[in-house]
């Protein structure tokens, strides 16, 4: 079975600096990996998926991610954090190769806040 | 286009009662979600959809909660009867089978069961 861990509940950064949020994967099979963010009181929204292709992908609103499957890791950064960016972010794996498509689980999520 | 739709946003209700949660998912989407959202269990998965036929529904946690798609533009998840523990956001994704893993979710239904 995949899971996910997402290391550290809580991030905060000041505007402008750089923004990391990590993620450590587990599949038996070479995995699909998502992130998605959370505004309060929304929905999630796909912010970037790692589908066997390019490792480095980048997704909306100036994230990206890079996929390394000797860490089993699928870190999600910005070189400088905007006030919007303040949201919760959850990091997915679907294990399956994608036949699910969408039967994904889901990490406990991190909280960024940003500093002025 | 509209997003996916729930209703209610809100709800709150007695121990015992009925609850039923409604969801319209994006038109031509053919897979649809319900997952469920808590501070101790973070996003699970409930049940999910594929051309209004429930593919899996192991993640559904005992008889009391059911979920049907009698079309492919409604979905509903019920709840009978409903306990305090059954507290949570409730929220309802659809995508395209030809996407992985793209889901589009709704705003939620915020449950709070007394």
């Amino acid at each position: 079975a995949q899971s996910v861990t997402q290391l550290g509940s809580h991030v905060s950064v000041s505007e402008g600096a750089l923004v990391l949020l990590r993620c450590n994967y587990s599949s038996s099979v070479p995995p699909y990996l998502f992130w998605y963010v959370q505004y309060p009181n929304q929905g999630l929204q796909l912010l970037l998926k790692y589908t066997s292709a390019a490792t480095l992908v980048k997704g909306i609103n100036g994230f990206e991610a890079e996929f390394k499957k000797s860490e089993t890791s699928f870190h999600l950064t910005k070189p400088s954090a905007h006030m919007s960016d303040a949201a919760e972010y959850f990091c997915a794996v679907s294990d399956d190769g994608g036949t699910s498509y969408g039967k994904l689980t889901f990490g406990q999520g991190t909280i960024l806040t940003v500093h002025p | 286009d509209a997003g996916v739709i729930q209703s209610p946003r809100h709800e709150v209700t007695e121990m015992g009662q009925e609850v039923t949660l409604r969801c319209k998912p994006i038109s031509g989407h053919d897979y649809l979600f319900w997952y469920r959202q808590t501070m101790m269990r973070g996003l699970e998965l409930l049940i999910y959809f594929n051309n209004n036929v429930p593919i899996d529904d192991s993640g559904m946690p005992e008889d009391r909660f059911s979920a049907k798609m009698p079309n492919a533009s409604f979905s509903t998840l019920k709840i009978q009867p409903s306990e305090p523990r059954d507290s949570a956001v409730y929220f309802c994704a659809s995508s395209l089978s030809r996407v992985a893993g793209e889901l589009f979710f709704g705003e939620g239904s915020r449950l709070t069961v007394l």
